[in-house]
């Protein structure tokens, strides 16, 4: 079956760049997202890349895929104390029920100051 | 962006009560909603998918009688967990969508802890 792996902690300076890895298992992926999910609170979706894309960038976030070895990447620069949060990587396979979401365990991401 | 929201957003009850969770959908009419579940330090688990007007198509391992979904409108849908035990505490979150291939969007969470 599907699965999404990702590392569960990540401490980084305010300031620095994070990066945040995850891979995948479903190499039939159509797309695959990073969802961003504050304390208590549901998931917002922060973005998202088509399976045929190898990167994209939206203001401080950069996604970079690579699709031969199922890895997908997401980089914040300038990283705030407000991207405190734990970041879920999420796939939706090909064929799967409706759109539904596989989703990583979630990289729980601390700033310092 | 669309706002989906959820009641309660915790409750407490005792075990052999049932506990109906609300989701809706505020500013857009939803097709299709999903139900996940997720456990402390855990990733979401999809337990259901539900279609309005329709029955709710159930994850492997997700107890139906036990996890009654219903989707009577586009703007609602409903879990209701009957006769709740201990071992059914967790974060129920909730996400709707207006029409396939269109993002989800999702509600804040339910904390449902049975003592």
């Amino acid at each position: 079956g599907e699965d999404v792996e990702q590392s569960l902690f990540l401490s980084v300076r305010e300031g620095d760049s994070s990066v945040i890895n995850c891979t995948y298992t479903d190499s039939s992926s159509t797309y695959l997202y990073w969802y961003k999910q504050e304390p208590g609170a549901g998931l917002q979706l922060l973005t998202y890349i088509f399976s045929n894309m190898d990167m994209k960038q939206d203001q401080r976030l950069t996604v970079l895929l690579n699709k031969k070895d199922k890895h997908l990447s997401l980089r914040i620069a300038d990283t705030q104390t407000g991207d405190s949060a734990i970041y879920f990587c999420a796939e939706t396979p090909y064929g799967g029920s409706q759109g539904n979401l596989i989703f990583g365990k979630g990289t729980k991401l601390s700033v310092k100051p | 962006g669309a706002v989906v929201s959820q009641h309660p957003s915790w409750v407490i009850c005792k075990s052999g009560t049932s506990v109906k969770i609300e989701c809706r959908s505020l500013d857009f009419q939803a097709t299709t909603m999903f139900w996940y579940r997720q456990f402390p330090k855990q990733s979401l688990m999809l337990m259901a998918t539900s279609n309005e007007g329709s029955k709710a198509t159930y994850e492997q391992g997700v107890e139906k009688d036990k996890f009654l979904i219903n989707h009577a409108s586009l703007t609602l849908s409903t879990l209701t967990v009957t006769s709740a035990h201990p071992e059914d505490s967790s974060f129920y979150i909730c996400s709707a969508r207006g029409a396939p291939g269109y993002e989800q969007y999702f509600g804040p969470g339910t904390r449902l802890t049975v003592t």
